[in-house]
């Protein structure tokens, strides 16, 4: 079974500052998708980012990039010229092909300090 | 993005009663719905896997006659907790995907059972 593994349960960055939060897994498959989610105190799942494990190519979305490391099984999430409303619990999950359901991490609280 | 309602967003029952929570598509069809619990601070659990007109999938310990899962239409998924109990509260959020690869959350609702 695939795992997802977020090794930082609280992270802080400073407003307009930049910040990393880590995200490994493990699968023994070699086509899948991997997802930032935002959960922000709302509680609403937001999507922030997909990448697709054949894309060789880094996804980004304006401030939101991330570091995809096939063969190391990493995916970390860079957010840019951080915002306050950035801070919320920040998770990343994995999704096999075909009609499969997400496989979530544990999640990274991230504050912003103004 | 594709919106995804979920109803409703809390609910306090007594114990031993049933409560019904509905998750809609609002404009895609859901081929796929997925039914997640979440406590506090913690990261989301699948519970059950419904593809529509067929039975839903259980996890593994999620008990099927306790959570009962009903997705009769493309845009229609409920989660019955039946005989509810005061550690059947938590946060439930249901997950829909359509044609596209990504999974679109519903708002979630908070369960209390006194």
């Amino acid at each position: 079974a695939q795992t997802v593994t977020q090794s930082q349960p609280e992270m802080s960055v400073q407003e307009a500052e930049t910040v990393t939060l880590s995200c490994t897994y493990d699968t023994s498959e070699s086509d899948y998708y991997l997802f930032w989610y935002k959960q922000p105190p709302s509680r609403q799942m937001i999507l922030v980012i997909r990448q697709e494990a054949y894309k060789q190519q880094n996804a980004t979305e304006n401030r939101f990039s991330v570091n995809f490391q096939k063969a190391a099984k990493s995916f970390s999430l860079k957010i840019s010229d951080s915002q306050l409303g950035d801070a919320a619990m920040y998770f990343c999950a994995y999704r096999s092909t075909g009609n499969t359901p997400l496989v979530f991490g544990k999640g990274t609280r991230l504050s912003v300090i103004a | 993005g594709a919106v995804v309602s979920q109803h409703p967003s809390w609910v306090i029952c007594k114990s031993g009663t049933s409560v019904k929570i509905e998750c809609r598509s609002l404009d895609f069809q859901a081929t796929t719905m997925f039914w997640y619990r979440q406590f506090p601070k913690q990261s989301l659990m699948l519970m059950a896997t419904s593809n529509e007109g067929s039975k839903a999938t259980y996890e593994q310990g999620v008990e099927k006659d306790k959570f009962l899962i009903n997705h009769a239409s493309l845009t229609l998924s409920t989660l019955t907790v039946t005989s509810a109990h005061p550690e059947d509260s938590s946060f439930y959020i249901c997950s829909a995907r359509g044609p596209s690869t990504e999974a679109f959350f519903g708002q979630g609702t908070r369960l209390t059972v006194v």
